[in-house]
């Protein structure tokens, strides 16, 4: 059973437009998730990560946001250019993420598509 | 941050035959990962390589077929032993440092079993 679930596995957006990428989640006891960017023949890259502590974090272009109650977490992109093409993961970690123990539990991931 | 090295970066192998994958990290860092990505699939953790000591593997992962060792702060290797066609997939190095917590990622290996 899928811990953390992205239901779309894809998503094409026009250049200049905002992305949103969305991931659910099942399991009560996470409270850290992280975005990864993944493009073809290289490793996933550490976009963006949020604490249950927060229900918004910012980075420049990229913003995610959590809901708790609804178990969902959103990375939005704007405006959204043509290299944020890519595969996007969504994963989760429970509160031993600093510690010994707390692995990352990811989705399946959304590639996204920005076209020019 | 930290970067990852892993190699091969590819490889195909025949059946019944064991791959061993390299990784070497820049610096140090406080835990190291083996990932396994089958196509069309989530990331899915292997075990976690512990510095002079036994891995600790996850649910459906034995260390008699994927045998791991961490000699120090910076190198693990995993290997891939007798090698059947359902272990194609894509074989990624993690580490984590101490200091932000984030994950990083080696570029991964591909590995196909004919």
């Amino acid at each position: 059973d899928q811990q953390v679930k992205q239901n779309s596995p894809s998503l094409s957006v026009q250049e200049g437009r905002i992305s949103i990428l969305n991931c659910d989640y099942t399991n009560s006891m996470f409270d850290y998730f992280l975005w990864y960017k993944k493009y073809p023949a290289e490793g996933p890259t550490f976009l963006i990560s949020i604490s249950s502590i927060k229900d918004k974090n910012e980075d420049g272009r990229f913003t995610v946001f959590l809901n708790k109650s609804a178990k969902h977490l959103s990375l939005h992109i704007v405006p959204s250019q043509p290299g944020d093409s890519a595969v996007y993961f969504c994963a989760a970690s429970d509160r031993n993420y600093g510690g010994s123990q707390g692995n990352l539990i990811f989705g399946k991931g959304t590639k996204l598509s920005v076209k020019p | 941050s930290a970067v990852i090295s892993q190699k091969p970066s590819r490889d195909i192998c025949q059946r019944g035959t064991s791959l061993t994958i390299q990784c070497q990290v820049d610096s140090q860092v406080t835990m190291m990962f083996w990932y396994r990505q089958q196509p069309g699939q989530s990331l899915t953790l292997i075990a976690t390589a512990n510095q002079g000591s036994e891995a600790t593997y996850e649910s459906g992962f034995v260390i008699d077929k994927f045998p791991i060792s961490r000699p120090n702060l910076t190198f693990s290797t995993l290997t891939v032993s007798n090698m059947s066609p359902e272990d194609s997939s894509i074989y990624l190095c993690s580490g984590r440092t101490g200091v932000y917590n984030e994950q990083f990622f080696g570029p991964g290996t591909r590995l196909t079993v004919l």
